[in-house]
């Protein structure tokens, strides 16, 4: 199957801009969906498909992608941001329907 | 409201089996294929399995590939993984997630059910 490597920690000044990679051959076929997972919670969606953010996620988030790489970018990093982020995608090769990258821990400093 | 349920967790010992169910509700459910997703302790996300809307496609990580068994019941909005020959590296909080139709992401989640494998 394939893989997706993160980043395991990076760290934004509050108020910054911070950016957050995932890269994987399976990005170069589909888009990446990514989620922010906070302490003792379930994962929620934030930003899936070329660029798109479910209902109720701020527009602080956004996302983009360019050959094997997707990112995810935080314009104006609130202090509520700081969690585990994971990108996923569908996976182009044998019959895994999915595969995730092994998550990015962003600090809002 | 989309709602998804998981139960069936528990404590079990190394080589035995535990099935684990998801409730769904809030969406017709018999539209979208389901997932189920793991996060052992302190360890990051972890694809599982996967059943399309039929049943007719169904996918499985290598590290549980001739142990797990997906299913579902249209008629009861319910997902179901049969967990044989467990292993103490399949300790994890288990998560159901529906796929949506859009790109495939993994819109709505469930809080979890938690499975440890011990002796």
């Amino acid at each position: 199957s394939s893989e997706l490597t993160q980043d395991p920690a990076v760290s934004v000044a509050l108020g910054q801009t911070v950016r957050i990679t995932c890269q994987g051959d399976s990005l170069r076929s589909y888009y990446a969906s990514w989620y922010q997972q906070k302490p003792g919670q379930a994962p929620v969606l934030v930003i899936y498909g070329k660029n798109n953010r479910p209902s109720g996620i701020p527009d602080r988030f956004s996302g983009s992608s360019s050959g094997n790489t997707a990112s995810l970018t935080i314009t104006g990093a609130q202090a509520e941001d700081e969690a585990d982020y994971y990108c996923n995608s569908r996976d182009s090769s044998g019959n895994h329907p999915q595969v995730f990258g092994g998550g990015t821990k962003l600090t809002v400093l | 409201e989309v709602q998804l349920v998981e139960s069936g967790g528990g404590l079990v010992q190394p080589g035995r089996s535990l099935r684990l169910s998801c409730a769904a509700s809030g969406f017709t459910f018999d539209d979208y294929a389901m997932h189920w997703v793991r996060q052992a302790p302190g360890k990051g996300l972890e694809w599982v399995s996967g059943i399309s809307w039929n049943s007719g496609s169904i996918g499985y990580a290598d590290s549980v590939k001739g142990r797990f068994t997906i299913s579902r019941d249209n008629a009861k909005n319910s997902l179901y993984l049969q967990m044989n020959s467990l292993r103490a590296e399949d300790t994890a909080l288990y998560y159901c997630a529906k796929e949506g139709l859009l790109n495939w992401p993994l819109d709505y989640w469930g809080q979890g059910t938690l499975v440890t494998v011990s002796s």
